[in-house]
C-alpha cells in the first residue's frame, strides 16, 4: 500500500517568516494530495489540495507544489502569523476512498 | 466547505460499556463516509469505510464485532464501540465525501474524545 512520509515533525518559525513541511509518498498511481490543519481537540479542516496534473497550486499565503517524478509534495505558509500554529497533515490518495495521512508536523509561530 | 458534525464531542464511560457516536452531513449526502482513530500526538488511522445501504469495510487489525458501524441513511453514520476498555481511549473522528463536489474531497467531523475508566 500507500506509504506518505512526512517532515519535520515539528518546526519553529518567527512570525512573518515562511514554513515548509514536505511529503513523499511510494504509490506513483496516487493522484490526490490534500493538506489539513488541525487544531488542538479539533477535526482536520482541509486547508488546501493539489491533484497529479497540476505541479502548482496557491491559495493567498498557502502554497503546494508537486513532483510526481520525484515523488513529493510540500506546503508552503508565507507571512506567517501566530493563528498559523496548529499541526499539519499531508495526505496521498489513489482511488479517492482511501487516504493514506503523513505523521504530522507541529507548527508554532512565535510572536 | 461542506459541514459534518459529530454527536457527542465527549464521551467518559465504565470499562465494559457501550458507546455510539454519530456522525452527520449537515449540507449534503453523503453516500461514503469514514470512520479513523487518532492517538495523541499521532496521525490518522482509517479504522473502516461506510458506505450507505451496505456493510461497512474495515482496515486490517480492526475487530468489526467491537467498532460497529452503521450508515442507515445519506446523512447519518454510526460507530458504536462495543463493551469498550480503557485501550479504546482515543480521539474519533469520522469524514464524508460529497458527491457533487469534488471528487477526493474528504469533509472531517470536528472529533469524539472517548475516555475509557
Amino acid at each position: 500500500g500507500e506509504n506518505v512520509e512526512q517532515h519535520p515533525s515539528t518546526l519553529s518559525v518567527q512570525e512573518g517568516d515562511s514554513a515548509v513541511i514536505k511529503c513523499t509518498y511510494s504509490d506513483s498511481a496516487s493522484n490526490y494530495f490534500p493538506w489539513y490543519k488541525q487544531e488542538l481537540g479539533k477535526g482536520p479542516q482541509l486547508i488546501i489540495d493539489i491533484r497529479s496534473n497540476v505541479g502548482e497550486k496557491k491559495d493567498q499565503r498557502i502554497a503546494v507544489t508537486l513532483n510526481k517524478t520525484a515523488k513529493h509534495f510540500s506546503l508552503h505558509i508565507t507571512e506567517t502569523q501566530p493563528e498559523d500554529s496548529a499541526v499539519y497533515f499531508c495526505a496521498a490518495s489513489l482511488t479517492g476512498n482511501q487516504f493514506y495521512f503523513g505523521t504530522g508536523t507541529s507548527l508554532t509561530v512565535i510572536p | 466547505g461542506a459541514v459534518v458534525s459529530q454527536h457527542p464531542s465527549r464521551v467518559i464511560c465504565k470499562s465494559g460499556t457501550s458507546v455510539k457516536i454519530e456522525c452527520r452531513s449537515l449540507d449534503f449526502q453523503a453516500t461514503t463516509m469514514f470512520w479513523y482513530r487518532q492517538f495523541p500526538k499521532q496521525s490518522l488511522m482509517l479504522m473502516a469505510t461506510s458506505n450507505e445501504g451496505s456493510k461497512a469495510t474495515y482496515e486490517q487489525g480492526v475487530e468489526k464485532d467491537k467498532f460497529l458501524i452503521n450508515h442507515a441513511s445519506l446523512t447519518l453514520s454510526t460507530l458504536t464501540v462495543t463493551s469498550a476498555h480503557p485501550e479504546d481511549s482515543s480521539f474519533y473522528i469520522c469524514s464524508a465525501r460529497d458527491p457533487q463536489g469534488g471528487w477526493n474531497e474528504q469533509f472531517f467531523g470536528p472529533g469524539t474524545r472517548l475516555t475509557v475508566l
